[in-house]
């Protein structure tokens, strides 16, 4: 079957640096998007990697590893605005969007 | 309209009843989908569309319609209301669903509860 996962829940400290992880298991793959969820709000888009490394995008950056079928989203200089759930989701043989359930993002003074 | 619409915001509705949650864009995407959020479970895509004219089954259609008419519009219609369908639905558009154009664009959503 298809899955992502991805840690339910991360705290970290303004100003600090964050690591948020995804793994996935789908049939085929077409590239693996990060989108940014606030609470009450709709999705944004973040990031797409098709390639593998790093791709980096001001304070946000998101890695890829095909073989690993493992993705990150990094984010630097941490500020309270981004206290918000990270979507990883990843594109199917058939261009279907298969999507985590979300790591929340607790960020503290 | 800048982007893509969804009416209404929030509706309560008696188990039983039909309804139909619009969806709106002004971007000339080609693909559009509808999806359910529920707590704790990641986006699941109810029913898509790549271009007008054509519709497709996601991962949890049952108990939803869909139709594409021309290239804005995509309505959702839940025929019989049931209290499983209670949930945030949201409604995004792409360019086309391949690869980086596959990168959608969310409507507000629309935060329906069926008692």
């Amino acid at each position: 079957g298809q899955n992502i996962d991805q840690p339910t829940e991360m705290t970290a400290t303004e100003g600090a640096i964050v690591q948020i992880n995804c793994t996935y298991q789908t049939s085929g793959f077409n590239g693996l998007f990060w989108y940014q969820q606030h609470a009450g709000e709709a999705p944004t888009f973040l990031s797409y990697n098709v390639l593998d490394g790093l791709e980096e995008k001001g304070r946000f950056s998101s890695f890829l590893s095909r073989s690993k079928g493992y993705s990150y989203l990094l984010l630097k200089e941490l500020q309270m605005k981004d206290s918000a759930s990270y979507l990883c989701a990843a594109l199917d043989s058939n261009y279907q969007l298969i999507w985590g359930a979300g790591t929340k993002l607790i960020i503290k003074p | 309209i800048a982007g893509i619409t969804q009416a209404p915001t929030s509706q309560i509705l008696a188990a039983g009843r039909r309804m139909t949650l619009r969806c709106t864009q002004d971007m000339r995407h080609n693909a559009m989908y509808w999806y359910r959020q529920d707590l704790g479970l990641g986006l699941r895509l109810i029913h898509y569309s790549n271009t007008a004219g054509t519709t497709g089954k996601g991962e949890v259609p049952d108990g939803y319609s869909v139709s594409r008419a021309n290239t804005d519009d995509f309505p959702l219609t839940l025929a019989s209301a049931v209290p499983s369908q209670t949930s945030v639905y949201f409604c995004a558009s792409s360019e086309s669903s391949g690869g980086e154009f596959n990168e959608q664009f969310f409507g507000p959503g629309t935060r329906l509860t069926v008692l």
